[in-house]
């Protein structure tokens, strides 16, 4: 079985402060870990995934097998970044590839 | 590219009636993927479709809940006699192709309210 953990669901920080969004996971396998994200009145969207290795608007997240954890972090946190976050997980799966989601995390960044 | 679309965007229906929800992939992919979100919840899989073929409807409600992807067409999900407890808002995505490393692009999703 697999499953994914966000364990806060909201987190308020401030303009400029850095930002970590938490995410573990649990899954026998091969992971991919995305992240994805839903601003106000917009649909979901995928901001990164593990593979790519990519920073996008100044996000990024590491795969820690050890901890399996997919934490997103900010260095410094902008008012544009408040929005939904959510984690989700992919597994070697011979039928596609249905993510499995956290259940969010609601970013407030605060002026 | 307009993106995967999903409609209506809301739905209201009496318990017991039929709930139809439409989801037209984006241009060139033939994988759909429904999700259900109830309130408070995160995204939940239902069921992953192929054109003209259910290939994992591992977590589909096993009574009164049905999908398809004809050849021609959008993919439907269908809810027969729904309870209130249907309420959530239902979420499609498509990818160009299977497999754990491609990128699943979302619709808007349809809110469906059970009075």
């Amino acid at each position: 079985a697999q499953r994914v953990t966000q364990p806060e669901k909201l987190l308020s920080v401030f303009k400029g402060a850095p930002v970590e969004l938490k995410c573990n996971y649990s899954y026998s396998g091969s992971p991919e870990l995305f992240w994805y994200v839903q601003y106000s009145r917009q649909r979901l969207q995928l901001l990164l995934r593990h593979i790519s290795r990519e920073s996008i608007k100044g996000f990024t997240a590491d795969l820690n097998k050890g901890e399996t954890s997919f934490h997103l972090k900010k260095p410094f946190a902008q008012e544009e970044d408040s929005a939904m976050y959510y984690c989700a997980l992919s597994g070697l799966e011979t039928s596609g590839s249905r993510l499995t989601f956290g259940e969010g995390t609601q970013l407030t960044v605060n002026p | 590219n307009a993106g995967v679309m999903q409609n209506p965007r809301h739905l209201v229906r009496r318990r017991g009636q039929e709930a139809r929800l439409r989801c037209s992939p984006m241009k060139g992919h033939s994988h759909v993927y429904w999700y259900r979100q109830l309130p408070e919840e995160g995204l939940k899989f239902m069921v992953y479709l192929q054109k003209e073929n259910i290939i994992d409807e591992s977590g589909m409600p096993k009574e009164r809940f049905s999908a398809e992807f004809p050849k021609e067409g959008p993919s439907i999900l269908r809810i027969q006699q729904v309870v209130r407890g249907d309420s959530a808002a239902y979420f499609c995505a498509s990818s160009l192709l299977p497999g754990q490393q491609e990128t699943q692009y979302f619709g808007p999703g349809t809110r469906l309210l059970v009075l």
